[in-house]
């Protein structure tokens, strides 16, 4: 089955420590988001990646950080600089191109919490 | 800056009848308005898209009205059923060149109650 796998389902973090979600998606897409999302927030882009080897920041970048070193894969790693990580993230990939078709698929998510 | 504004908060609807929730915008480089849909603990999934050169779209229940001059667009559920409980969000994609990533209301927690 075609997806994006996101794992693991539940992290749990010390304060101080990096910790790193894991994205894989076998929909051969170009492009590799990651969202946070807090209740009654909705989704924030934090990075996202349009091509392997390059990736850019989105509106709430700062504490996190990503690597594109392969199609199929997007980690995401949070770090101790980032002071409120506790949240659900949210990985997802999407089609090249701007036509209508060009929708956003959605991982089901990470849970992080700080202990 | 929110760029979406989605309203209402929570919606309480009787089974059978219909859900409307409304979203906002002010980026004219929005080209692309789709909605999503989800349940909790799971991700976001796909329910229906429009672009801005159509009025209205519908999918089974679920129809997209669109109104480009007053920059809103909204969703209605037809037939409302319990299964149909669920957080939906807007959202809406900039058009700018190599730029794919969505911004997204804040969504609405929708119960329809038996």
């Amino acid at each position: 089955d075609g997806g994006i796998t996101q794992s693991p389902k539940y992290l749990f973090r010390k304060e101080g420590q990096n910790v790193t979600l894991s994205c894989e998606q076998n929909l051969n897409h170009d492009a590799m988001y990651w969202y946070r999302q807090d209740p009654g927030q909705g989704l924030r882009l934090i990075y996202y990646s349009q091509i392997v080897n390059d990736f850019q920041k989105g509106d709430i970048a700062e504490g996190y950080s990503v690597s594109r070193e392969k199609k199929e894969s997007f980690p995401l790693t949070v770090t101790s600089a980032q002071k409120n990580p506790t949240a659900f993230y949210l990985c997802a990939s999407s089609p090249p191109g701007q036509g209508v078709n060009t929708e956003a698929f959605f991982g089901q998510g990470t849970r992080l919490t700080v202990v | 800056q929110q760029q979406v504004k989605q309203s209402p908060q929570s919606l309480i609807v009787q089974k059978g009848g219909i859900s409307i929730i409304n979203c906002a915008y002010e980026n004219t480089a929005f080209d692309y308005f789709p909605w999503y849909q989800q349940f909790p603990g799971k991700g976001p999934a796909l329910l229906i898209a429009i672009r801005p050169d159509v009025s209205e779209k519908k999918e089974g229940r679920f129809t997209i009205s669109f109104n480009k001059s007053a920059k809103q667009f909204s969703l209605h559920i037809m037939d409302s059923q319990p299964g149909d409980s669920a957080t939906y969000f807007c959202a809406a994609r900039h058009s700018g060149a190599g730029s794919y990533q969505l911004t997204f209301g804040k969504g609405t927690k929708l119960s329809v109650i038996p």
